[in-house]
């Protein structure tokens, strides 16, 4: 079974400000990676996902992430963020080949200061 | 447009009143899925299908049930819902090679009283 942890259930940042959401996963198997962002009271959007190849992956609205097999690690990063990133961000692991679904974490609030 | 629609998008019932929440997707996937939302708990799948007649249990079934008669459409029902049943929803579906990633429906918010 897969298992994804997200380390901050809250991050504050300022406005233009770089920021890092961290996920960590474990798996015995190889796994497909995703961020999905959830605006408030919106349902969840895909943002990146890693498959193979590059571990740099670049997404939509300027996030980028970056997969580090050895530190089983899938982060998510944004060079200046806008208070319009105000959102629920979730990092979601799936096997290569399986057959369930995604598993979550628990999510990542993330909170733009003026 | 592409898209899982999802019905209703809100409902507030009794304890013990059979319920069905609708969802369907026009993008011939073959995978659909079904997750609640909890405060602090992220998303948790309820229940899966990989095609036409096929389902399995996710992490969190007990409760639920659900039918893939067609492809597009994979209904959840609640035979008797109760109130640790109140959540928000997401259907989910994506094709079988799931590393395109899945197209999530905009949710389903359930109150039991």
């Amino acid at each position: 079974a897969q298992s994804v942890t997200q380390l901050d259930s809250q991050v504050p940042v300022f406005e233009e400000a770089p920021v890092e959401l961290r996920c960590n996963y474990s798996s015995s198997v190889s796994v497909y990676l995703f961020w999905y962002v959830q605006y408030p009271n919106q349902g969840l959007q895909l943002l990146l996902k890693y498959l193979s190849g590059s571990t740099l992956v670049k997404g939509i609205n300027g996030f980028e992430a970056e997969f580090n097999k050895s530190q089983t690690s899938f982060h998510l990063r944004k060079p200046s963020v806008h208070i319009s990133d105000t959102a629920e961000y979730f990092c979601a692991v799936t096997r290569r080949g399986g057959a369930d679904g995604l598993t979550f974490g628990k999510g990542t609030h993330l909170i733009i200061q003026p | 447009e592409a898209q899982v629609t999802q019905n209703p998008r809100y409902l507030i019932t009794v304890t013990g009143k059979k319920l069905t929440v609708t969802c369907s997707q026009n993008m011939n996937h073959e995978y659909m899925s079904w997750y609640r939302q909890d405060p602090g708990l992220g998303l948790r799948q309820i229940y899966y299908s990989m095609n036409v007649e096929v389902t399995d249990k996710g992490d969190v079934p007990e409760g639920y049930k659900v039918s893939r008669k067609e492809k597009r459409n994979f209904p959840l029902i609640l035979e008797s819902p109760s109130p640790n049943q109140t959540s928000l929803y997401f259907c989910a579906s994506s094709f079988s090679g799931r590393g395109r990633g899945y197209t999530f429906g905009s949710g389903t918010r359930l109150t039991v009283v």
